[in-house]
């Protein structure tokens, strides 16, 4: 079993809404991933966590909160978002470390913030 | 620094045909790992294929294998026979523990 879950499929909130996005994966997988993906554009990595401790942060704003409970799950906490936030937010899992495990890929979260 | 070039945002195809998808990085590791993943417009990234930089040998998966030419630093993609499902965003991408640095992608559409 290679999949990665991704709850909602489509999400629409307004800027002053808080929302969560969720990712679960039953691989065994120690490291997960969060990108923001635009139309017709590569994804972008936001977060990595590795033995659910929050290993990489590329400068992502602070009103996106990103948690991991547990080995499984990965959450993503949205406040106070801006239009420009609109996206396609992606999960991915992968084993840890080596540059060799290959990361897979969630179906994602299309956001639209009004 | 490593980056991932592109140079064919969209490529169409017949069905049953042969397609030629290039990429190019640089990289300043010796080893390293090479991806093309595939997004459909069902959106799910699917790994296509992988290679590693320390074998010589291309990687390939039925329809699909890999052109690896370590000292040009290019990874292109070959499709064969074509078919309506392989219709996507092709993204390659290289590995550098856990981040993936990702092309601009090609477009691929196969007409019936």
């Amino acid at each position: 079993d290679t999949e990665v879950t991704q709850t909602p499929k489509h999400l629409v909130m307004g800027m002053t809404n808080k929302k969560s996005l969720k990712c679960e994966q039953h691989m065994g997988h120690r490291a997960m991933y969060w990108y923001k993906q635009k139309a017709k554009k590569p994804p972008e990595l936001m977060f990595v966590y590795s033995y659910e401790k929050l290993s990489i942060n590329e400068s992502v704003p602070s009103r996106f909160s990103p948690e991991c409970p547990n080995s499984s799950l990965l959450n993503l906490h949205l406040h106070a978002l801006q239009p420009e936030d609109s996206a396609l937010y992606l999960c991915a899992s992968s084993r840890l470390g080596a540059s060799k495990n290959i990361q897979y890929f969630g179906a994602g979260t299309r956001l639209s913030v009004l | 620094a490593q980056t991932v070039t592109q140079s064919q945002p969209e490529m169409s195809v017949q069905e049953a045909e042969t397609v030629t998808l290039s990429c190019t990085y640089d990289t300043s590791e010796s080893n390293y790992y090479l991806f093309w993943y595939k997004q459909p417009p069902s959106r799910q990234m699917i790994l296509v294929i992988r290679q590693e930089a320390y074998k010589q040998q291309n990687a390939t998966e039925n329809r699909f294998s890999v052109n690896f030419q370590k000292a040009a630093k290019s990874f292109s993609l070959k499709i064969s026979d074509s078919q309506l499902g392989d219709t996507a965003m092709y993204f390659c991408a290289l590995a550098n523990d856990y981040k993936l640095s990702f092309g601009a992608g090609t477009t691929v559409t196969v007409r019936a």
